[in-house]
């Protein structure tokens, strides 16, 4: 099935630096999600996006609805040890489900 | 509040044994529900979705099935688990497209 260009794969940065990661699809979505996975547990959703050039926060995190529907980006500012984990892009439609980014695995050096 | 119960949260199994993975939403009514398969901690890949009682669709042709026996109940099935089985179940539940909410996820290891 289709899968959205998440970019990118990895990050390694320091702690207190900013992160911004994005996706992009061939084809338009509704809705724009952003996950954090945490190793052996299930996606957390971060931040929910319904309307093409929606600006959401929520903390340190913003996020932003593409105007052509198309795409996302995710920024995290300030960053701490505490965001460490794989961050997903998901995009959906109606009730036929969510497809996913391949994630942005994100890696702090203190 | 809306609650997602998925287990068990970790599973054994030899090859050609039965599987039946359970999951229920409590709070909400009519959910659309999911199952998804992880392979390697990336790339999350839709299996079955149901938007009601009965209603099952699958993504990708395997060896595994779906029922929603109910409401707010997904189950995940096999007859007979191949090794390619292995891998972290998760059971998602969504209220039209307004994202979705995983629970916490059921590692398989075939052996």
């Amino acid at each position: 099935g289709q899968q959205l260009n998440q970019s990118p794969q990895s990050m390694f940065i320091q702690e207190g630096e900013d992160v911004s990661m994005n996706c992009t699809s061939s084809s338009i979505f509704n809705t724009w999600l952003w996950y954090k996975q945490d190793p052996g547990e299930g996606p957390v959703l971060l931040i929910a996006l319904y309307k093409a050039g929606e600006l959401t926060s929520n903390g340190r995190l913003t996020a932003q609805f593409g105007i052509t529907r198309k795409d996302s980006f995710l920024n995290i500012s300030a960053s701490i040890p505490s965001d460490v984990g794989i961050y997903f892009c998901a995009g959906q439609r109606g009730a036929d489900g969510l497809t996913f980014g391949k994630g942005t695995h994100l890696i702090i050096q203190p | 509040s809306q609650t997602i119960h998925q287990w068990p949260a970790t599973l054994v199994q030899p090859v050609g044994s039965p599987l039946s993975l359970e999951c229920t939403v409590e709070g909400t009514s009519n959910p659309n529900l999911y199952w998804y398969r992880q392979a390697a901690g990336r790339g999350l890949q839709l299996l079955f979705y149901s938007v009601g009682i009965g209603q099952i669709s699958s993504e990708v042709p395997q060896n595994l099935s779906a029922s929603r026996p109910q409401d707010r109940q997904f189950i995940l099935s096999s007859k007979k688990l191949l090794l390619s089985d292995s891998g972290f179940y998760l059971c998602a539940w969504s209220l039209g497209a307004r994202g979705a909410f995983f629970g916490q996820g059921t590692r398989l290891t075939v052996v």
